[in-house]
């Protein structure tokens, strides 16, 4: 069973709506959540962390966390073509640990 | 923001010869990785360090071999390359923060490896 589970899409969304991503995971005790934005033949970049249940906002990102559900997503505000990428859901059991991460999800605006 | 640096960003090589790809931080982060993600797959882990002298391999099977002799280097070896070997090599780093929870991984360029 993996233990981070993305839907790898493709996603494809307008300019200026809203994407949404979701990312499930399978270890309970899990502390730390990432998402990160892959373009393609680029390396990953960390776009929002998040340690807590609720949401996180930054900018035209919002992260959701629900511990209990063990489910974390990040909405994108007023997509951009330039947001086309794959987004990665990165998981941290425990201190020490590396990041687990999902097989991402590609994300397509159309402008 | 880490400053992490792969070199070099690309390398073709001929099969059977030894290759050693750098991987370098100036944020003196204690922790270091390597991954290896062939184009539209998943990361995988290979190896990992969480300081000097420490090394771990990671959950992907890898002939290579890593070394951790100095905080801000970690680079990664494989001995006789071969066609399989031909992928992507990404380096990441992360610091300890005590009391702080779990830092995030920041990745350098990667090197993009190609045995032929």
């Amino acid at each position: 069973q993996k233990e981070v589970e993305q839907n790898s899409g493709p996603l494809s969304v307008p300019e200026g709506a809203i994407a949404s991503l979701n990312c499930t995971y399978s270890d309970r005790v899990s502390q730390s959540f990432f998402w990160y934005r892959q373009y393609s033949g680029k390396s990953p970049e960390l776009i929002m962390s998040i340690y807590s249940n609720g949401d996180k906002e930054d900018g035209r990102f919002t992260a959701q966390l629900n511990k209990a559900s063990q489910y974390v997503s990040l909405l994108i505000r007023d997509s951009q073509p330039s947001d086309s990428a794959t987004y990665l859901c990165a998981v941290k059991q425990q201190a020490g640990t590396a990041l687990i991460f999902g097989k991402g999800t590609t994300l397509s605006v159309s402008s | 923001e880490a400053d992490i640096y792969q070199t070099p960003r690309y390398l073709v090589i001929g099969t059977g010869k030894k290759i050693t790809l750098e991987c370098s931080q100036t944020m003196g982060h204690d922790k270091m990785y390597w991954y290896q993600q062939d184009p539209g797959m998943e990361l995988h882990l290979i190896h990992y360090s969480y300081g000097v002298n420490s090394t771990e391999k990671g959950d992907l099977s890898s002939e290579s071999t890593v070394s951790r002799i100095r905080t801000e280097h970690f680079p990664l070896t494989l001995e006789s390359a071969r066609p399989s070997h031909t992928s992507q090599y990404l380096c990441a780093s992360s610091e300890s923060l005590p009391g702080q929870g779990n830092q995030p991984q920041h990745f350098g360029d990667g090197t993009r490896l190609s045995i032929l």
